[in-house]
């Protein structure tokens, strides 16, 4: 079957522009996860939505971040006033519920300049 | 708090060589451990992991990696390396029935033909 999907797969954005950011998880998955990767920085968690609802958003670096998950499928980041250290790879992850592994999507590369 | 550590990040290998890269974990209960890779160009996919059971797990493309839970670490091993085993490699551990995950920093695997 389809894996998870991202999109744009790159984007380069100029600083102080709004941006947003899609998955499409895997059909069925109720979990999902958005990871911000940079260089050398490994994943750093985001935010988890289980359903539609987001319990945990410990993660977003700042008010400028939010995300949105509908319908229990589609998810899109949205990051406000971009600045050049929001460069770096947006990673969305979904997981069937009450398994543990989760599937990644290609990521969305992120350059602001 | 969890955290894992990956204290190789950068490793260069001949084609043939024995491969282990390093991964502690700080966490005191029951942990679900993970080994993803992610090649040139491609998403995050698993490698391996583990649940319960044989601290021994295999993966795919001849890979494994031992539990050692004195040790708190969760090696990952292959005897003999490829080209194409040429990619960054992430440690990850999950404390069972939560939905969090905490990544390592990984490791730039290189391998020269």
């Amino acid at each position: 079957g389809a894996g998870v999907s991202q999109s744009p797969s790159n984007k380069v954005t100029e600083k102080g522009k709004d941006v947003e950011l899609r998955c499409d998880p895997i059909s069925g998955h109720t979990a999902l996860y958005w990871y911000r990767q940079s260089l050398g920085q490994g994943l750093e968690f985001l935010i988890y939505f289980q359903g539609n609802s987001a319990p945990d958003k410990s993660g977003l670096p700042s008010d400028r971040f939010s995300a949105e998950r509908t319908g229990g499928s589609v998810s899109t980041l949205t990051i406000q006033r971009t600045q050049q250290e929001d460069s770096a790879v947006y990673l969305c992850a979904s997981r069937l519920g009450g398994v543990n592994e989760q599937y990644f999507g290609p990521g969305t590369r992120l350059t602001v300049t | 708090a969890q955290s894992v550590s990956q204290h190789n990040h950068h490793v260069i290998l001949s084609e043939a060589a024995s491969l282990e890269l390093g991964c502690n974990y700080s966490y005191g209960g029951t942990v679900n451990l993970f080994w993803y890779v992610q090649y040139p160009g491609q998403h995050l996919q698993l490698l391996l992991k583990y649940f319960s059971g044989d601290p021994l797990v295999k993966g795919i493309k001849g890979f494994e990696a031992e539990f050692i839970k004195s040790k708190f670490s969760f090696n990952l091993r292959k005897p003999s390396v490829q080209w194409s085993d040429t990619a960054e490699y992430f440690c990850a551990v999950n404390a069972p029935g939560t939905y969090k995950y905490i990544f390592g920093t990984g490791t730039r695997l290189k391998v020269l033909a």
